[in-house]
């Protein structure tokens, strides 16, 4: 079945350690997208790319860098940087000009500082 | 820049009641608005995509307007059940008059319903 497939489902990161968190989709979409969601918050936009090899920055995108080096996926790698990295992330894509389709989301990634 | 606004932040009805969930965006030069499911821990469902040029989307019980002249776009959701407990999200394209481009969403509404 197609979709988009985050992990780890938990993620357990160190103070000052960089994670990266993995997004694939085998949906042929061209567009994808991270966004940080905070209880009692809506989501945030971090980054996102519409096609390979590029991408832009979000309303939130200080700590954070990603790739796309290729079409089905688009990591996310939250550095040191981060001061405040606790949260639920979540993945999603969509078709080049989505309007008719709208977007397909991944089941999150929530990472917790220890 | 566009701005997203759901009201209530939250909402209990026993099963069986009809209720309105309400969302309003600050542009109304929208291309588009989708509303979307989340149950706690998950990631989002898309429930329904409205058009700007359209007035409505129906799918099942559920039923969403969209006002672009006012901001506002209504999800009526019939007959409610337990299982309709989670909290609904609603998005707006982030740049006016885009089809491809990124979402804003509003904070939710989180929807518990009483057997």
């Amino acid at each position: 079945d197609g979709g988009i497939t985050q992990s780890p489902k938990y993620l357990f990161r160190k103070e000052g350690q960089n994670v990266t968190l993995s997004c694939e989709q085998n949906l042929n979409h061209d567009a994808m997208y991270w966004y940080r969601q905070d209880p009692g918050q809506g989501l945030r936009l971090i980054y996102y790319s519409q096609i390979v090899n590029d991408f832009q920055k979000g309303d939130i995108a200080e700590g954070y860098s990603v790739s796309r080096e290729k079409k089905e996926s688009f990591p996310l790698t939250v550095t040191s940087a981060q001061k405040n990295p606790t949260a639920f992330y979540l993945c999603a894509s969509s078709i080049q000009g989505w309007a008719n389709y709208g977007y397909t989301f991944g089941s999150g990634t929530r990472l917790t500082v220890v | 820049k566009q701005e997203v606004t759901q009201i209530p932040a939250a909402l209990s009805v026993p099963e069986g009641e009809n209720l309105v969930l309400n969302c309003s965006f600050t542009d109304s030069a929208i291309y588009n608005l989708q509303w979307f499911r989340q149950d706690p821990g998950k990631g989002l469902t898309s429930l329904l995509l409205i058009q700007s040029s359209q007035r409505e989307q129906t799918s099942g019980r559920l039923n969403a307007s969209l006002d672009k002249s006012s901001g506002r776009s209504t999800l009526y959701i019939a007959a409610s059940q337990p299982g309709d407990s989670a909290t609904y999200l609603c998005a707006v394209p982030r740049s006016a008059n885009q089809a491809g481009t990124a979402l804003i969403f509003g904070k939710g509404t989180t929807l518990s319903v009483s057997s």
